[in-house]
């Protein structure tokens, strides 16, 4: 199993529609989640952590799921502008006071007017 | 503050040339990675620095690259010889705590 697997997608959604990525990881130890996002032939910015107890932001919805080793990234009332790849990354060495990061390799997703 | 940043923005080079790629990280951030993404292996750690120091090399290919953080505020990443193959965008990311801030990359082609 790969340490952190996403569906690269393309996810095509119009707009206002709500959309929803999932994010696998193999290290069930791993106690620090992001999702960043990537515009074409940009840098990846971080969007938002995921936190234990579930993280919102705006429209913008993250969630935890520790049993099944995987996080989410829920998107409601989808603008135009929401049309990006996003990167999940997943804390490489927990516990070693390191901050390497493992990002899959992003769901990219397009809204169509 | 100005961001990371990555210089040159664009490179094309000839196979078997040197290639130096240099970063900047934002001022204050103790932890420095170069990262390589390709649409086939996606985003790939190449070294981390914590505090100028190498902390893990792992994910660097091959001896033909290199890395340096001589200070606080410059590191470099070197490829030489340059191979077809190397071809990417490679970009730096500095963090004072978890949130990883990038650079705008490097666009590597060789010919």
């Amino acid at each position: 199993r790969k340490e952190v697997e996403q569906d690269p997608g393309p996810f095509n959604v119009p707009e206002g529609a709500t959309v929803a990525f999932n994010c696998t990881y193999s290290n069930s130890a791993s106690q620090s989640f992001f999702w960043y996002r990537q515009d074409c032939r940009k840098e990846p910015k971080l969007l938002m952590s995921v936190y234990s107890s579930g993280n919102e932001d705006g429209r913008f919805t993250a969630q935890l799921n520790r049993a099944s080793q995987y996080i989410s990234l829920l998107i409601r009332d989808s603008k135009l502008s929401d049309s990006a790849t996003y990167l999940c990354a997943v804390n490489k060495r927990p516990g070693a006071g390191s901050y390497q990061l493992t990002f899959g390799k992003g769901t990219k997703l397009s809204v169509i007017p | 503050d100005a961001g990371v940043i990555q210089s040159p923005r664009h490179e094309v080079t000839e196979m078997g040339q040197e290639v130096t790629l240099r970063c900047k990280p934002i001022s204050g951030h103790n932890s420095l990675f170069w990262y390589r993404q390709t649409m086939m292996r996606g985003l790939e750690l190449l070294i981390y620095f914590n505090n100028n120091v190498p902390i893990d090399d792992s994910g660097m290919p091959e001896d033909r690259f290199s890395a340096k953080m001589p200070n606080a505020s410059f590191s470099t990443l070197k490829i030489q010889p340059s191979e077809p193959r190397d071809s990417a965008v490679y970009f730096c990311a500095s963090t004072i705590k978890e949130t990883q801030y990038f650079g705008p990359g490097t666009r590597l082609l060789v010919l």
